[in-house]
């Protein structure tokens, strides 16, 4: 299986500043066949299950505020929230779909206010 | 707006079936673009993928649960249920039925979520 690694485990930021969170497979999920890195972001808010916010790494779902942002390419990834909002309060998971007969997801990061 | 919604038991015995029903509303099961999943969450932990299925009935299966897994679909009900036999207290979750995509295994529509606890 392809692990996914987040980091940190948690994070508190302050209103309106920058949250970045890691993520990192344990092989490559960059394909070749089409130069596309076959990773997802998902916010949870407590008490909700996952929202998709990113697909092929940087590619935003609908609906995404810009304020997020999605990077990386081939093991390392970053998630950003470029000014934090009080409705950003959340854990945030990285899933890899490289290896599609074993999805699998990272750890999460749980993002809160300082 | 597609809509799923999970049903089935919150609480099984040990050693026996856990059985869930995932409805969806708002949109067509019969789709050759999206497959049909299972997603589980065990309290305080992260994300687990169980199983999924297409409307004819491909499915795939998390390696360390296939063994105990069964996935089927009724697009004549719009649903598609998760069967999991011989069960411990370590598949207490909250268990996701999800949409996802066909052409990349990524989930962009989640149920709400259904508790099952294993306990005697």
């Amino acid at each position: 299986d392809i692990v996914m690694t987040q980091s940190p485990d948690s994070l508190a930021v302050s209103l309106g500043e920058r949250a970045t969170i890691t993520c990192k497979s344990s092989q490559t999920i960059l394909s070749s066949s089409n130069n596309q890195n076959y990773l997802a972001w998902y916010q949870q808010r407590p008490g909700h299950p996952p929202r998709l916010l990113f697909y092929w790494a940087s590619t935003r779902a609908s609906g995404v505020p810009d304020r997020f942002s999605g990077s990386g390419s081939g093991t390392d990834f970053t998630l950003t929230i470029s000014s934090l909002q009080a409705e950003d309060v959340a854990v945030y998971y990285c899933q890899q779909y490289f290896s599609t007969r074993a999805l699998t997801f990272g750890g999460g990061t749980k993002v809160e206010i300082k | 707006q597609l809509q799923l919604q999970e049903s089935g038991p919150g609480l099984v015995k040990p050693s026996e079936t856990l059985s869930l029903i995932c409805t969806v509303s708002g949109g067509s099961i019969n789709s050759r673009n999206h497959y049909w999943a299972w997603i589980r969450q065990s309290p305080g932990k992260g994300l687990e993928w169980i199983a999924s299925i297409s409307y004819i009935e491909s499915t795939y299966f998390n390696p360390s649960l296939k063994s105990r897994v069964t996935i089927s679909i009724d697009t004549s009900k719009d649903h598609f249920s998760l069967s999991l036999k011989s069960v411990t207290a370590a598949d207490t979750a909250v268990y996701f039925c999800a949409r996802e995509i066909f052409t990349a295994s990524y989930f962009d529509s989640w149920g709400q979520g259904a508790l099952v606890a294993v306990s005697s």
